[in-house]
């Protein structure tokens, strides 16, 4: 089946600096990819949606300075969290939805602590 | 405004019973119904979906059941296993329209042994 891969599957960083996690679908062109944020015990919260080629849909109350992606291509989503504070701690989950909007493929997520 | 409301927020089931998981949703057109199982620290993985042509679907021992016109689905997993135990989403889209899948808030399932 197809497979997203996320990376890093866990990340420290301090705080004040920048972190990135790529997500990439490994055997299907992914057109959209949705970035998704969740916190212990709850739901995911959409963050942003990104179609390849053009600028990210951010939701509201996101900060797109702050949340940057980029989907450069159609394998390859990356999202960047700049100037990192200890409350964006949290897990990252990528989603990438083939042509034919499948949305079953779901990132292992990345854990995001930042000290 | 949540615009999907899932429920009960936690079940414990003894091995071997039914767990039963409800979901109801706002937007008429949402069109798109899936099920996610996570385990902590994992990503959702898909169990099952549904799509408002058909009132239910059976994958192994997994079933959803939709009503229409109430706005409401369910996950009914049978016979169900210790291995089972984990977060369960219930989610929808206007699949159509490419849109993301708006999730509702989980419900963790223990399944004692």
């Amino acid at each position: 089946g197809a497979v997203v891969s996320q990376h890093p599957s866990r990340v420290i960083c301090k705080s004040g600096t920048s972190v990135k996690i790529e997500c990439r679908s490994l055997d299907f062109q992914a057109t959209t990819m949705f970035w998704y944020r969740q916190f212990p015990k709850q739901s995911l919260m959409l963050m942003a949606t990104s179609n390849e080629g053009s600028k990210a849909t951010y939701e509201q109350g996101v900060e797109k300075d702050k949340f940057l992606i980029n989907h450069a291509s159609l394998t390859l989503s990356t999202l960047t969290v700049t100037s990192a504070h200890p409350e964006d701690s949290s897990f990252y989950i990528c989603s990438a939805q083939d042509r034919w909007g499948s949305f079953a493929f779901f990132g292992q997520g990345t854990r995001l602590t930042v000290v | 405004q949540q615009q999907v409301k899932q429920s009960p927020q936690s079940l414990i089931v003894q091995k071997g019973g039914i767990s039963i998981i409800n979901c109801a949703y706002e937007n008429t057109a949402f069109d798109y119904f899936p099920w996610y199982q996570q385990f902590p620290g994992k990503g959702p993985a898909l169990l099952i979906a549904i799509r408002p042509d058909v009132s239910e679907k059976k994958e192994g021992r997994f079933t959803i059941s939709f009503n229409k016109s109430a706005k409401q689905f369910s996950l009914h997993i049978m016979d169900s296993q210790p291995g089972d135990s984990a977060t369960y989403f219930c989610a929808a889209s206007i699949e159509q329209a490419g849109t993301a899948l708006i999730f509702g808030k989980g419900t963790t399932l223990s399944v004692s042994s």
